[in-house]
């Protein structure tokens, strides 16, 4: 079974660019997270779905952050402008729903670094 | 912010060594989850404890869960070069959202 999909894996941009992040969850999973990975930190969730609604988004800056999972399938987090505190690893993971006793399964991450 | 503190940030440890690393909340839990992200790669799921006092083993790895549900410990007997990573403690409170501890990075002398 493939494990949840992330793309790209390093992402270098400048300041004030825009920038995307795709996830691919692993099939049959409901609940779709973006996390937020700072170094030396846990992740920290941004935005929770389950199936195609955003049921938890209170952590997403929405100022500059917006995401999307149209279908309830792959999902895309976007920063538009990207400043240099946005340099971090970005996460994405799924689980079978968002009951408290499930796993979550993670991708392998997106590390973005803004000059 | 986290919900639960992890100590000790770092743990150096000789191959061959055990070592506990504590995880603590203020609040009581209704369960724990602890993770393990190696160099480089992402978090991935060891165990989940769900019972006050619940003890689980996998190997090495012995987890508790603590008797008021605030607190958890993970202890590794006989350390290997192969534990080394950082390992987040996770709880849930309330909600759905699942709050990471800061972790414990293990580092292992050869």
């Amino acid at each position: 079974e493939a494990g949840v999909v992330q793309s790209p894996r390093y992402k270098i941009i400048e300041k004030k660019q825009p920038v995307a992040f795709w996830c691919n969850p692993i099939s049959g999973h409901n609940t779709l997270y973006w996390y937020l990975q700072n170094l030396g930190q846990g992740p920290e969730l941004l935005i929770r779905y389950e199936n195609e609604e955003a049921v938890d988004d209170s952590q997403l800056p929405k100022d500059r952050f917006s995401a999307e999972r149209l279908k309830g399938v792959d999902s895309t987090l976007k920063i538009q402008p990207a400043e240099l505190g946005d340099s971090a690893v970005y996460l994405c993971a799924s689980s079978l729903d968002s009951l408290p006793y499930n796993e979550q399964f993670f991708g392998p991450g997106t590390r973005l670094t803004v000059l | 912010g986290q919900q639960v503190m992890q100590i000790p940030q770092y743990q150096h440890v000789q191959e061959g060594e055990d070592f506990t690393t504590y995880c603590n909340s203020s609040t009581t839990l209704s369960n724990i989850q602890w993770y393990k992200q190696r160099p480089g790669g992402h978090p991935v799921f060891l165990i989940q404890l769900v019972k006050s006092g619940e003890v689980k083993k996998q190997k090495r790895l012995t987890f508790q869960f603590g008797e008021a549900k605030k607190n958890s410990s993970l202890h590794i007997t006989a350390t290997q070069t192969t534990d080394v990573g950082t390992y987040f403690c996770a709880a849930f409170a309330n909600d759905y959202k699942l709050s990471f501890g800061a972790g414990t990075t293990v580092t292992v002398r050869a």
